[in-house]
């Protein structure tokens, strides 16, 4: 029982590298995001999608692109890392109608 | 602009007694409020969530109280374990039913001593 798989759990880029943070989940839920957790700033919404297809910004999205072409995928690329991207990334699914949200485990960003 | 506030970064609970972890927000359109519980290395896992249109949701020794007045919640643990001491995060959600958009507060960092 896998939940949401994210990988890889640690990278680090150099500025102006590119790379995907992947995430899966096996729940089949429609909804997924990514969020950025930061100190003291709390976890803050990347990008958010509520099916396959369908993407929407959230609170922080410049500088990722998403796209969900499955249900099962949401992938989060970074297309020229700054150093301002060096962050802990969670990406959580959930389904229609219910609050809680599931989240992976996390992929420690370092940007140098 | 923080629309959900959490004022204490930590709290120091002795084992057994109640500890009573504290979130304000000013957003009015939130209609739904969690709390998650993240370990280091983890992460956050669902805790408690409670509606707009109830001021208190129980779940064994959580509970969740609702202020709308005050714009206030508060996660009550009783009785405090060590395996509760962990970072707790409240969220809020503006889309009722919906947790593909929430917005989380700064955490607080509980520790429950022996």
């Amino acid at each position: 029982n896998a939940g949401v798989t994210q990988t890889p759990k640690f990278q680090v880029l150099k500025t102006g590298q590119s790379m995907t943070l992947q995430c899966a989940q096996d729940m089949n839920h429609e909804y997924m995001s990514w969020y950025r957790q930061d100190p003291g700033m709390g976890l803050r919404l990347i990008h958010y999608s509520v099916g396959a297809g369908i993407t929407d910004q959230g609170e922080v999205p410049n500088g990722y692109n998403v796209s969900r072409s499955t249900t099962e995928d949401f992938p989060l690329r970074l297309l020229s890392a700054a150093p301002s991207q060096t962050s802990v990334y969670f990406c959580a699914s959930s389904e229609p109608g219910r609050t809680e949200a599931f989240f992976g485990q996390g992929t420690r960003l370092t940007v140098v | 602009d923080q629309q959900v506030k959490q004022n204490s970064p930590s709290l120091s609970v002795q084992e057994g007694r109640i500890s009573i972890l504290n979130c304000d927000y000013t957003n009015s359109m939130f209609d739904y409020f969690l709390w998650y519980k993240k370990y280091p290395a983890e992460g956050p896992t669902f805790l408690i969530s409670i509606s707009s249109i109830k001021d208190k949701n129980e779940d064994g020794r959580f509970t969740v109280f609702l202020n709308k007045s005050a714009k206030h919640l508060s996660l009550h643990i009783v009785p405090s374990q060590p395996g509760d001491s962990a970072v707790y995060f409240c969220a809020a959600s503006s889309y009722s039913g919906t947790a593909s958009k929430l917005t989380f507060g700064t955490g607080t960092r509980l520790q429950v001593t022996l």
